[in-house]
C-alpha cells in the first residue's frame, strides 16, 4: 500500500524553465513533508520541508506547496539548472512517529541545457 | 569526512551467505536509521535507534535481518542466509534527536547483490 505516491517516474525540462514535481499522499496522519534529491551512487540529500500547518515554504530556487485538502504537495524549481538533474523523493512523517519516514518512489528530473 | 559513512560501498555474495553492513553516523547524532531501496522502489524503513532506548525493529522484513548499535555510535546491519530478494541498496541515516521533525542525513549506501 503506497502511502506516498509520485506518479510521474520522470520529467524533462529546459534549462531556465520551471520544474514542477508532484506528490500525493493517502495517510491523513502525515504532518510533515520533506523533499530529498538523489544523484546516482550517492545517498539522498535533504532539500526542503514543510509542516502541515503551512501551505508554502520557500528556499532560494526551491518552493514547496502543500494542499492538505487534496493531500497533495509539489516542489517547484525556478529557474531549473542542469545540475538539478537527479531523482527527487517526496517523504513524510506521521504525527504518531516523528522518526519513521515514508518515501515515494521518486521522480527522475532531467534539465536539458 | 563529516557525513554518514557506510561500508562496503558494494557487496556481491552468494545466496545463503551471511553479510554485515556497517554505518558510521555523523558525530553527535544520537538517532540512527536503516532503510533499503529495492530496484524501482522508494526507500523502505527497516530499523531505528535512538540513544540507549530499545530500537524500533518494526520494518525488518524477516528474522534473518538484525542490527546492532554499539556504544551509541557505529551500527551493523546483518543479513543471515541471504536470498536473491535481499538485493537492494541499503542506506543508513542519522539525525539529532527527532523532535520537531529534523531531516535525516543519509550515507551513500551499500549496494548488495545476491547471486
Amino acid at each position: 500500500d503506497q502511502q506516498v505516491k509520485q506518479n510521474s517516474p520522470s520529467l524533462s525540462v529546459q534549462e531556465g524553465r520551471i520544474s514542477i514535481l508532484n506528490c500525493d499522499y493517502t495517510n491523513s496522519m502525515f504532518d510533515y513533508f520533506l523533499w530529498y534529491k538523489k544523484y546516482p551512487a550517492e545517498g539522498p540529500t535533504f532539500l526542503i520541508s514543510i509542516s502541515s500547518i503551512k501551505d508554502k515554504n520557500e528556499d532560494g530556487r526551491f518552493t514547496v506547496f502543500l494542499n492538505k485538502s487534496a493531500k497533495h504537495l509539489s516542489l517547484h524549481i525556478v529557474p531549473s539548472q542542469p545540475g538539478d538533474s537527479a531523482v527527487y523523493f517526496c517523504a513524510a512523517y506521521s504525527g504518531g512517529s516523528n522518526y519513521k519516514l515514508t518515501f515515494g518512489k521518486g521522480t527522475l528530473l532531467t534539465v536539458n541545457p | 569526512g563529516a557525513g554518514v559513512s557506510q561500508s562496503p560501498s558494494n557487496k556481491v555474495t552468494e545466496k545463503g551467505k551471511d553479510v554485515e553492513l556497517r554505518c558510521d553516523p555523523i558525530s553527535g547524532h544520537t538517532a540512527l536509521y536503516w532503510y533499503r531501496q529495492s530496484l524501482g522502489q522508494g526507500l523502505e524503513f527497516l530499523i531505528y535507534f535512538q540513544g540507549n532506548s530499545a530500537p524500533d525493529k518494526s520494518g525488518l522484513p524477516s528474522d534473518r535481518f538484525s542490527a546492532e548499535r554499539t556504544g551509541g555510535s557505529v551500527s551493523t546491519l546483518t543479513i543471515q542466509r541471504t536470498q536473491q530478494e535481499d538485493s537492494a541498496v541499503y542506506l543508513c541515516a542519522s539525525s539529532t534527536p527527532p523532535r520537531g521533525n529534523q531531516p535525516q542525513h543519509f550515507g551513500d549506501g551499500t549496494r548488495l547483490s545476491i547471486l
